[in-house]
């Protein structure tokens, strides 16, 4: 089954570049999408289709992916980007959403 | 912009069931695929089900096989997430969430959400 591995957590210091990375993904044909939670809300969709910015989300956030990892970036990161980020993707083989474990981003 | 409202939470005791709702409003609306995802305290994000825009057509995770299932009343603008033979390992805020592409050829991403319903499960 799909197993998407993110990294616990990730420190930057302000106006420092963060780089989240999703492994196990099937980069030549999966999408990934990702999601920032911040504490007591609802996750907000902050990059589709491993690179397509939605409506309002700044230029600072960007998205790549490459081998079998998909990464979210984040540029001059600000106090307020610190939150939980995950990937995701459909698994078309069996039919599953599956959610990367989730990464921590603390603001130094 | 759709908006999303979950409700339906509260405590239930183990083996019990639970209908949450998600109710749908905005302008422009138009019914769309709607995911569910649950999370934990403290854990992670988990994909529960989705429901497509025609209503027939859904898919659940392995762990929702068996106890939960997903449906949606168009007339109420609607979708349900019908909970039985419930564990404490439900125990979860519960989330539901519109799909990206509008839920006419499967999932893909979520992209507007509630702000969830909170069950609890204990005896």
């Amino acid at each position: 089954s799909y197993v998407l591995t993110q990294p616990p957590s990730v420190s930057v210091g302000p106006g420092q570049t963060a780089r989240i990375p999703c492994g196990g993904v099937n980069t030549g044909g999966d999408s990934v999408f990702w999601y920032q939670q911040k504490p007591g809300q609802a996750p907000a969709l902050v990059m589709s289709y491993d690179s397509d910015r939605p409506s309002g989300i700044p230029e600072r956030f960007s998205g790549s992916s490459s081998g079998s990892t998909a990464t979210l970036t984040i540029s001059g990161v600000e106090a307020g980007d610190e939150a939980d980020y995950y990937c995701q993707v459909w698994d078309s083989t069996t039919d599953q959403v599956v959610f990367g474990g989730g990464t921590q981003l603390t603001v130094l | 912009q759709v908006h999303l409202v979950e409700s339906g939470g509260g405590v239930v005791r183990p083996g019990g069931s639970l209908r949450l709702s998600c109710a749908a409003s905005g302008l422009n609306f138009r019914p769309s695929g709607i995911h569910w995802v649950r999370q934990a305290p403290g854990q992670g994000l988990e994909w529960l089900a989705f429901i497509m825009s025609n209503g027939r057509d859904y898919f659940l995770s392995e762990s929702a096989k068996g106890r939960f299932s997903i449906s949606r009343d168009f007339s109420r603008d609607t979708v349900y997430l019908q909970m039985t033979s419930v564990r404490p390992e439900d125990t979860a805020t519960y989330y539901c969430a519109t799909d990206l592409e509008g839920g006419t050829s499967g999932p893909s991403g979520a992209d507007v959400w509630g702000q969830g319903s909170v069950v609890t499960v204990s005896s």
